[in-house]
């Protein structure tokens, strides 16, 4: 049983505007949440983080949104360029994050045009 | 500073033979996390080891092992390979203030 889904395997979005890539979960126990980036034979890349405390974290051009009562989170990312383009990977953790079992999404692959 | 290291890079197996990927995490970081990424199940946790002790483990067979060594350097083993655990098993380290938790490059497995 998937407890981290991505349900959008892919998302195709023009440069300049906002790709929206969206997570849900199951598991109440999750009080941490992750977003990574991946490029092909790389690993993944930690982009932003949010606690369960907060509704919502910004790091220069991604925010992340969390909204506890339907078990979903979002990433924003505005503008996109087309070096965003990657496999974007959610992850939860119940453990406040500070322990390293992280359950992932299958990941969506954003691809930003020019 | 240097990233995490994954040793190494490529490796083709046999069925039925053992194999040991190494990881070395950043330096200061004591907490290592290995995961299983597969086209058909994403990342998968395999197990986490905090000051040489597994602290947590998901849910594989016990054909899968590791440990770490007082360096924090880090060893996966898994034994009786069978053609599904071709993967790209990723390391992944932290420290206890940082819970953005970075991965190396991983080790690309192939079992033949």
């Amino acid at each position: 049983d998937q407890q981290v889904k991505q349900n959008s395997p892919s998302l195709s979005v023009q440069e300049g505007r906002i790709s929206i890539l969206n997570c849900d979960y199951t598991n109440s126990m999750f009080d941490y949440f992750l977003w990574y980036k991946k490029y092909p034979a790389e690993g993944p890349t930690f982009l932003i983080s949010i606690s369960s405390i907060k509704d919502k974290n910004e790091d220069g051009r991604f925010t992340v949104f969390l909204n506890k009562s339907a078990k979903h989170l979002s990433l924003h990312i505005v503008p996109s360029q087309p070096g965003d383009s990657a496999v974007y990977f959610c992850a939860a953790s119940a453990y406040g994050g500070s322990q390293g079992n992280l359950i992932f999404g299958k990941g969506t692959k954003l691809s930003v045009k020019p | 500073k240097a990233g995490v290291t994954q040793t190494p890079r490529y490796l083709i197996k046999t069925r039925g033979q053992q194999v040991t990927l190494s990881c070395s995490p950043i330096s200061g970081h004591r907490s290592v996390s290995w995961y299983q990424q597969t086209p058909g199940q994403g990342l998968q946790f395999l197990f986490e080891y905090f000051s040489e002790t597994q602290r947590n483990k998901g849910n594989f067979p016990g054909r899968f092992s590791g440990r770490q060594f007082s360096n924090s350097r880090s060893e996966m083993n898994v034994s009786t390979l069978e053609l599904g655990d071709s993967a790209l098993y990723l390391c992944a380290s932290s420290d206890s203030s940082n819970y953005g938790y970075t991965f190396g490059s991983g080790t690309r497995l192939t079992v033949v």
